[in-house]
């Protein structure tokens, strides 16, 4: 079993909608969740970082954390054509080495 | 800042045949790493370094190595290629503090292809 698990999808919405992206993990000692995004033939890049249960906001984007379940989302509001991209979440547990899934790619649709 | 840079942007070698990624960053981090990234795999981390003279090897170490002589430097050599190695590379740094490492650049990869 991977330590990180994400549905590769692909997942494809019209724009506007509500976009939900989710991974579940098994080794409860990761106290570290982030969310990268990856445009296509690009590196990844820095989305959400949260370190506790519960809810964080930046713009359309919401990181939500639930460690009893260890299961982590993201939520994007209003999506956008330009939010089309591979999204990846990476867990830490402070061991100095990052834990990534298998990354969602996702298309919005015009 | 230029950031994370990788050369070369593509290589095709042959089996057998070694060469060197490189990879510079130019924000004073103390923490690089090297992660290969293969379809429907994600991310996997292949060696690290903590800080100059220091690293470590990650979940996929075999085939590689590496050397940190300089904060800004951590160039991945591959020993013999194979074509299991065919795969998009990606060095990152980032600061790290108290055993946990931040946001991590990237670089923009190198895609290699063996033969």
């Amino acid at each position: 079993q991977k330590e990180v698990e994400q549905d590769p999808g692909p997942l494809s919405v019209p724009e506007g909608a509500i976009v939900s992206l989710n991974c579940t993990y098994s080794n409860s000692a990761f106290q570290y969740f982030m969310w990268y995004r990856q445009y296509s033939r690009k590196g990844p890049e820095l989305l959400m970082y949260t370190y506790s249960s519960g809810n964080k906001e930046d713009g359309r984007f919401t990181a939500q954390v639930d460690k009893s379940s260890k299961y982590i989302s993201l939520f994007i509001r209003d999506s956008q054509p330009s939010d089309s991209a591979t999204y990846l979440c990476a867990l830490e547990q402070g061991a100095q080495k990052l834990v990534f899934g298998q990354g969602t790619r996702l298309t919005i649709n015009p | 800042n230029a950031g994370v840079t990788q050369t070369p942007k593509f290589q095709v070698l042959k089996t057998g045949q070694s060469m060197t990624l490189q990879c510079a960053q130019d924000m004073n981090h103390e923490y690089m790493s090297w992660y290969r990234q293969d379809p429907g795999m994600g991310l996997r981390l292949i060696h690290y370094s903590v800080g100059a003279g220091i690293t470590d090897q990650g979940e996929v170490p075999n085939g590689y190595n590496v050397s940190r002589s300089t904060t800004e430097d951590f160039p991945l050599r591959l020993l013999s290629a194979a074509p299991s190695q065919t795969s998009v590379y990606f060095c990152a740094s980032s600061y790290s503090m108290s055993g946990v490492v931040y946001e991590q650049y990237f670089g923009p990869g190198t895609r290699l292809t063996v033969t």
